[in-house]
């Protein structure tokens, strides 16, 4: 157990909505990312920081966004939810640049936009 | 084009035999690699990295890395019933202050016993 918890696990929600996910680390890594997983698309990763309030875009970064106001959390919103969004998002987090630093991986929250 | 290539599979091995995993990159500036396995509805776990070019054994696992054909592999000896999973394969950027780590598509590898 890496210390890394998403909120919440599951979650429904309407077209149209917003929806924030939230990663929690109590590891104190700099490095966070998400990434959502669909059948046929691997892990595509959405957005990632690189430290507090510093963050960039990923492969598939269009109507999401990101931010962290502090290291532990590395918050994921979906400004007004579509259904192209039901996926299964994953956090990760990453100790520092060295080049065998492994990433480790919440245990994922399954989005259902309807 | 996706950064990392991997043939989705499913690869299909008897117990006991050789599972060879391939992956491709288009990122000249991607210095280390990983390998994930992911079980169906787990996350991904750590199997190996490697960054020098050349093979690394791990126990049963061995990753192979050539750069100048762009291209990591991970052979899997003895397979078990148990190997029966995605595998992912990654590549990280070092470039400037970010860390980018980019994830193929995964291979299916099935292990029949």
């Amino acid at each position: 157990d890496a210390g890394i918890t998403q909120s919440p696990r599951h979650k429904v929600t309407e077209t149209g909505t917003p929806v924030t996910l939230r990663c929690h680390q109590t590891e104190n890594h700099r490095y966070m990312y998400w990434y959502r997983q669909d059948p046929g698309h691997g892990l595509r990763l959405i957005h990632y920081s690189y430290g507090v309030k510093d963050t960039d875009k990923g492969e598939v970064s269009d109507g999401y966004s990101v931010s962290r106001s502090k290291t532990e959390d590395f918050l994921l919103t979906l400004e007004s939810a579509t259904s192209s969004q039901t996926s299964v998002y994953f956090c990760a987090i990453r100790k520092d640049r060295v080049m065998n630093t492994e990433a480790f991986f919440g245990q994922g929250t399954r989005l259902t936009v309807v | 084009q996706k950064e990392v290539e991997q043939n989705s599979g499913p690869l299909s091995v008897p117990e006991g035999a050789i599972a060879s995993l391939n992956c491709t990159y288009s990122d000249r500036g991607s210095q280390s690699f990983f390998w994930y396995r992911q079980y169906s509805g787990k996350s991904p776990e750590l199997i190996m990295f490697i960054y020098s070019n050349g093979d690394k054994e791990d126990g049963r696992f061995t990753a192979q890395l050539n750069k100048a054909s762009q291209y990591v592999s991970l052979l899997i000896r003895d397979s078990q019933p148990s190997d029966s999973a995605t595998y992912l394969c990654a590549a990280s950027n070092y470039g400037g202050a970010t860390n980018k780590l980019i994830f193929g598509t995964g291979t299916l590898l099935a292990v029949q016993p």
